[in-house]
């Protein structure tokens, strides 16, 4: 089983629906984040915690909100999806800034 | 805050020989680290090598190394005798007090 999981992996809705992707971990590990992905433009942060009663906002969190139900689970949430929110988005953990980030999967995200 | 640039959005070599890859940093923290991570087609994101920025010593990993000039907060990565299977994005991400902040990506192609 894979440490970080991300549910779904793909996702087609449309404009102005509300859509949650999923992500939980069995790292054990405090800090998770959320990440977007678009062609050219790398990754970016969109929100992360430190742990559970911590949130904090990324780069690029306009139009998006999150959950930290536990430790293992942070939920990304879209309000109202608009098309410029089709990216590829990426939940991660870590256990201490000084190691390495582990990806899910990933969720391709089109918003039609 | 911290940003980071990838200056060669494309590069190739030819299988066997050895490429270098280019990225420069600005960050006001002290401590820090920095990281390379690989994401080959199958959009899976992993890590290829890590560095402290403490460390004078130039980390390496089997064909992977990295030369890290701190004072010119330039960190390349250097892929030696290249593979069919090191085709793939490479981003480079310093990590301090906050989340890793990711390149925009250099996209790596092996010529046979």
């Amino acid at each position: 089983d894979a440490d970080v999981t991300q549910t779904p992996r793909n996702r087609i809705t449309k404009t102005g629906k509300r859509i949650m992707l999923e992500c939980s971990q069995t790292k054990g590990h405090d800090r998770m984040y959320w990440y977007r992905q678009d062609p050219g433009l790398g990754l970016r942060l969109i929100y992360y915690s430190f742990d559970v009663k911590d949130i904090n906002k990324g780069e690029i969190s306009d139009g998006y909100s999150v959950s930290r139900q536990a430790q293992a689970k942070f939920s990304l949430s879209l309000e109202s999806a608009i098309p410029n929110q089709t990216a590829l988005y990426f939940c991660a953990t870590s256990d201490h800034r000084k190691e390495k980030l582990f990806f899910g999967s990933g969720t391709q995200l089109s918003v039609l | 805050a911290q940003t980071v640039t990838q200056s060669q959005p494309e590069m190739s070599v030819q299988e066997a020989e050895t490429v270098t890859l280019s990225c420069t940093y600005d960050t006001s923290e002290s401590d820090y680290y920095l990281f390379w991570y690989k994401q080959p087609p199958s959009r899976q994101m992993i890590l290829v090598i890590r560095q402290e920025a403490y460390k004078q010593q130039n980390a390496t990993e089997n064909r992977f190394s990295v030369n890290f000039q701190k004072a010119a907060k330039s960190f390349s990565l250097k892929i030696s005798d290249s593979q069919l299977g090191d085709a793939a994005m490479y981003f480079c991400a310093p990590s301090g007090n906050t989340p890793l902040v990711f390149g925009k990506g250099t996209r790596l192609s092996v010529i046979a």
